[in-house]
């Protein structure tokens, strides 16, 4: 059965820091596909990156990668020089198969708090 | 930004009573679904459709019921709210071959 874990409830990073967010996943299908979405305290959710399970490179998306291990079956967020702005809710989550539809499942989230 | 909108945004209502929240989309996306919110758990999936007519169960599908009769409209219904089902409520659109989903900006439903 699919799960995603995220191990960090809360982490604080001091502004212009590097910041690593957890996640670990379990899943039989060869195919799938991992996601991070921000949720800010305004209650939106913004979907931040994507990485395909045949993916050969890490993916990044200005100053967000993802660090994808597949051996390990974990697929950590970096997020590179913090700003105050990136106070939020972050989700890991992952989607079976490769069709762009169907079940996804999210993690219970990392609360990151930047310090000025 | 992807135009879903959702309605209610906020409703309060009593332990018994029937609820339906409407998510409607403007980007004629296949897939739909509905999540709910709490703290401890991110978003859990209820249902989702994968066309008209086509809707399947999520992990936390018990209470709840949908309906998609227009591409545009999926439909969530509680026959007979319990306060176990309060929460936010978020529904998502996504396409074949696009790996983003987009979400609607939540209902918030309180039930007493």
């Amino acid at each position: 059965a699919q799960k995603i874990t995220q191990t960090q409830p809360g982490m604080f990073v001091q502004e212009k820091e590097a910041v690593t967010l957890d996640c670990t996943y379990d899943t039989s299908d060869p195919s799938y596909g991992l996601f991070w979405y921000k949720q800010p305290s305004s209650g939106e959710m913004i979907f931040l990156i994507y990485q395909g399970s045949y993916d050969q490179q890490n993916a990044t998306e200005g100053r967000y990668s993802l660090n994808f291990q597949k051996a390990r079956k974990s697929a950590n967020l970096v997020i590179s020089a913090s700003q105050l702005g990136d106070s939020a809710m972050y989700f890991c989550a992952m989607r079976e198969g490769n069709t762009g539809g169907f079940k996804t499942i999210f993690g219970a989230g990392t609360r990151l708090f930047v310090k000025a | 930004d992807a135009g879903i909108t959702q309605s209610p945004r906020h409703k309060v209502t009593e332990t018994g009573t029937p609820v339906t929240l409407r998510c409607h989309q403007t980007e004629n996306h296949r897939y739909m679904y509905w999540y709910r919110q709490d703290p401890g758990h991110g978003l859990r999936l209820i249902h989702y459709s994968y066309g008209v007519k086509d809707t399947d169960k999520g992990e936390v599908s018990d209470g709840y019921s949908v309906s998609r009769s227009k591409t545009e409209d999926f439909l969530l219904t509680l026959e007979s709210a319990t306060s176990s089902q309060t929460s936010v409520y978020f529904c998502a659109i996504s396409e074949v071959g696009n790996n983003e989903q987009f979400f609607g900006p939540g209902t918030r439903l309180t039930v007493l």
